[in-house]
């Protein structure tokens, strides 16, 4: 399995809700991030986990709520989003948190908070 | 700071003609760059990265370090070669920044 995979591929939820996006490579990297795109915009980075540990937090906001529970799988917990949320979510993983490293991109979900 | 400029929203461009997208880069280190692109309906994928210093789907980017620059070459464009194209460096800090990105439309 050579791809990193990502569920779901569309989300709708209120301001209310809690839902959680799903990320998952069987690549063996020990580096996996959230990115976050907003349209015809670039990625931008939410967090990094390296070797299943928290590394990076882009100042992001508490509503959003990463999760590496192994080395295969990355999850993001949502909760009381705002509509300014809405936006395509990209998981990315890579072999190892360095800067030579290849990340490897998701499909993305795209989320629409109403 | 860490940035990457690209200062072309759209090239557009006939089939055959020559392609150059540009990058330029902002960084005080030795810096990893990366071209992605990201074809319709489809994820971003990596085109090409300066440590490796190939050539894929005849694309070419060369690191200049003098005028901090890393753009994209293509002498033949193709019509499949139409994408979104983003230069991004990783700065050594496990972050990925990228620029703005450049729309390639080749025209029959």
């Amino acid at each position: 399995d050579t791809e990193v995979t990502q569920t779901p591929k569309h989300l709708v939820m209120g301001m209310t809700n809690k839902k959680s996006l799903k990320c998952e490579q069987h690549m063996g990297h020990r580096a996996m991030y959230w990115y976050k795109q907003k349209a015809k915009k670039p990625p931008e980075l939410m967090f990094v986990y390296s070797y299943e540990k928290l590394s990076i937090n882009e100042s992001v906001p508490s509503r959003f709520s990463p999760e590496c529970p192994n080395s295969s799988l990355l999850n993001l917990h949502l909760h009381a989003l705002q509509p300014e949320d809405s936006a395509l979510y990209l998981c990315a993983s890579s072999r190892r948190a360095r800067e030579e490293e290849t990340q490897y991109f998701g499909p993305g979900t795209r989320l629409l908070v109403l | 700071a860490q940035r990457v400029t690209q200062p072309e929203k759209l090239l557009s461009v006939f089939k055959g003609a020559p392609v150059e997208l540009k990058c330029n880069y902002s960084y005080s280190g030795s810096p990893e760059l990366f071209w992605y692109v990201q074809y319709s309906r489809q994820r971003l994928q990596l085109l090409l990265r300066h440590i490796s210093r190939e050539s894929i789907k005849g694309f070419t980017a060369d690191l200049n370090k003098g005028e901090t620059s890393f753009h994209l070459k293509k002498p033949f464009a193709q019509e499949e070669d139409s994408a979104m194209y983003y230069c991004a460096l990783n700065s050594g800090f496990q972050k990925l920044v990228f620029g703005t990105g450049t729309r390639l439309l080749v025209s029959p």
